[in-house]
């Protein structure tokens, strides 16, 4: 079993759904990292979040610790959200992530 | 800043050739990493190191050696390239993960084909 497992593996979805993209994992954990990856582009940390719930515009991140399970959230997505979306956790002493699979979003005008 | 700079961006290499990934980073950052990614996996790890003159394998490093001599250089060395390494490598940094504070910073990736 992945250390990380993420769901749906595929989303695709109208421009302005609502999009869910979750993330369960069997370690336990200091903090979890949400990152975005574009088609043919470099990979960009989008949240760090070790508790609660954090928003970036219309990102928000939500972290369950005694559940070890995180979603992601978009609110009115637009078609330049489509991308991967990664979630990965610290381990071996916090020297190094390991990640999920990733979640390719397609949002559709 | 120029945060994590790995060059070259795209290579194509015949099987049997050798190649060096370049990734500086200008942030002061302990720890460095390489990446894998293969088509519609996930990352995988295939060195890293926590500070100048000390490395570590990850998941997956045969057939690719590394050194870090500063704190800013951390080259990808590929001795004898094989077709199975065709993959898009990045670069990563960080100044750990300990704190759950410190994000991790990545380079633009190389795209590397093996023919």
């Amino acid at each position: 079993k992945n250390e990380v497992e993420q769901s749906p593996q595929n989303l695709t979805a109208q421009e302005g759904e609502f999009i869910t993209i979750n993330c369960s994992y069997s370690v336990g954990i200091s903090a979890l990292h949400w990152l975005q990856q574009h088609p043919g582009g470099g990979i960009v940390s989008l949240f760090m979040l070790s508790s609660g719930k954090k928003k970036h515009g219309r990102l928000i991140a939500t972290i369950n610790i005694q559940e070890k399970h995180s979603s992601l959230h978009i609110t009115a997505s637009h078609p330049r959200d489509s991308a991967v979306y990664i979630c990965a956790v610290p381990i071996q002493g916090a020297q190094k992530l390991v990640f999920g699979q990733g979640t390719r979003l397609t949002i559709n005008p | 800043n120029a945060g994590v700079t790995q060059t070259p961006k795209f290579r194509i290499l015949k099987i049997g050739q050798s190649m060096t990934l370049q990734c500086a980073q200008d942030m002061n950052h302990n720890y460095m990493y390489w990446y894998r990614q293969d088509p519609g996996m996930g990352l995988k790890l295939i060195y890293y190191s926590v500070g100048a003159g000390i490395t570590d394998k990850g998941e997956v490093p045969n057939g690719y050696n590394v050194s870090r001599s500063t704190t800013e250089d951390f080259p990808l060395r590929l001795e004898l390239a094989a077709p199975s390494q065709t993959s898009v490598y990045f670069c990563a940094s960080s100044y750990g993960f300990g704190t759950g504070a410190n994000e991790a910073f990545f380079g633009q990736g190389t795209r590397l084909t093996v023919v």
